[in-house]
């Protein structure tokens, strides 16, 4: 119940087009969901996060989409660029419990030149 | 700039000796957090304390690691003896605890370990 499933595990995407990544957790008393990113030789750090009150969070070309009754949530990079290729993780929280985040397994974005 | 910092970034080793990975948290943060990242298991949470108290050290092999905070700048991952099946990149991220408002953690460079 503590997990979030990820998918794909890793996506390819032309230069321009839409990136979408998605999870899926069980535990309803999770109330954050961020997203971070990882470069190559970098550790990850924080892109964009939502909390359950609401059902899109967007800033720039990041866009969370989160569906409560699904227990689903997406990313979604528009206009994905060359730069954007990297590592995604979605994760989850219960932070009336603890500091904790349960990070899914990642997906691996490679943007086409 | 305020940044987490690790040490060594790169460490080599043989089986059967100790290794020490050291994290400087960002100053002010109170809780501090020890990852494991390796393709197969992706990020793995081996401890993580709140106030320099270890909270959570369910995911550390306890007859090997061990996770302490001497004071409030520096959290140390020890294992030993190391094993080949260690080699991964260990990160620490450190972050402030704050009720319902979603804790960000902050990410260092990462040790990246491989044992031999």
């Amino acid at each position: 119940q503590q997990q979030v499933k990820q998918s794909p595990q890793s996506l390819i995407v032309q230069k321009g087009g839409i990136s979408i990544i998605n999870c899926a957790y069980e535990n309803t008393a999770f109330d954050y969901f961020p997203w971070y990113q990882q470069f190559p030789g970098k550790g990850p750090a924080l892109l964009i996060a939502i909390r359950p009150d609401v059902s899109e969070k967007k800033e720039g070309r990041f866009t969370i989409s989160f569906n409560k009754s699904a227990k689903q949530f997406s990313l979604h990079i528009m206009d994905s660029q060359p730069g954007d290729s990297a590592t995604y993780f979605c994760a989850a929280s219960d932070s009336d419990r603890d500091d904790k985040i349960i990070f899914g397994k990642g997906t691996r974005l490679h943007i086409l030149p | 700039d305020a940044r987490v910092t690790q040490t060594p970034r790169h460490k080599v080793t043989e089986m059967g000796q100790e290794v020490t990975m050291r994290c400087q948290p960002i100053l002010g943060h109170n809780t501090v957090f020890w990852y494991r990242q390796t393709m197969m298991q992706g990020l793995e949470l081996l401890a993580y304390f709140r106030n320099r108290a270890p909270l959570d050290d369910s995911g550390m092999p306890k007859d090997r690691f061990s996770a302490e905070m001497p004071d409030a700048t520096l959290a140390t991952l020890k294992i030993q003896p190391s094993e080949p099946r260690d080699s991964a990149v260990y990160f620490c991220a450190s972050g402030l605890s704050r009720d319902r408002l979603g804790n960000e953690q902050f990410f260092g460079p990462g040790t990246r370990l491989t044992v031999l």
